[in-house]
């Protein structure tokens, strides 16, 4: 069972414009992450959220996250072609060291 | 990736037949982890260790064994290889300061592209 559920599932943009991507979870979390792959490679983590954080910025990315939702968001602002890759958000519950992994959504980033 | 190995990176190996695939690490972090990748479902949780003979089982264990008896190495046994275990093996680790949850992101190895045959 996933604990994050991506939305889109693919999502095609120009390059220059931004992207942002959904996320929603199932049980109460502690924290909230998103990671890239890249294709045929390992994941690489790209931010952390905690549960009583509402907003984050690094670089050209910002998350936010609503935990009366249950949902999160990772925007990617004006996007490169090297953003082409696959988006996952994985949470984690109190107590638990365990990261739950969503399906993830498939970024193209079109020249 | 810096810090965390995978081997082999490929594998073809004959239905029940035995495959160990190895993970090491040189940051020793205490959290390891196998996921196992397939489209449609994400990474899904094998197994876990939270120190030296210190594993537990995730959430599709069922045909996995692991062990660690060192912190740097982190093995994952398919006992009896089947067509349905063909799939991209990932090794993950983690640190963790404070109770409980991970307060850092993990840090992925390459994986290992098995398949069953």
């Amino acid at each position: 069972s996933q604990q994050g559920e991506e939305d889109p599932q693919a999502l095609s943009i120009q390059e220059g414009e931004n992207a942002t991507m959904n996320c929603s979870y199932k049980t109460s979390i502690n924290n909230l992450q998103w990671y890239r792959q890249n294709s045929g490679r390992g994941l690489v983590h790209l931010i952390l959220i905690r549960s009583n954080e509402r907003e984050k910025h690094s670089g050209r990315l910002r998350v936010t996250l609503d935990t009366s939702k249950k949902s999160s968001s990772l925007l990617i602002t004006a996007s490169r072609a090297a953003d082409t890759a696959s988006y996952f958000c994985a949470g984690s519950r109190r107590g638990n060291e365990k990261l739950t992994f969503g399906t993830g959504t498939r970024l193209t980033i079109i020249p | 990736d810096a810090g965390i190995t995978q081997s082999p990176r490929h594998k073809v190996t004959e239905t029940g037949t035995p495959v160990t695939l190895r993970c090491h690490q040189t940051e020793n972090h205490r959290y390891m982890y196998w996921y196992r990748q397939d489209p449609g479902h994400g990474l899904r949780l094998i197994h876990y260790s939270y120190g030296v003979k210190d594993t537990d089982k995730g959430e599709v264990s069922d045909g996995y064994s692991v062990s660690r008896s060192k912190t740097e190495d982190f093995l994952l046994t398919l006992e009896s290889a089947t067509s349905s275990q063909t799939s991209v093996y990932f090794c993950a680790i983690s640190e963790s300061i404070g109770q409980g949850s991970p307060n850092y992101g993990y840090t992925f190895g390459s994986g290992t592209r098995l398949t069953v045959v």
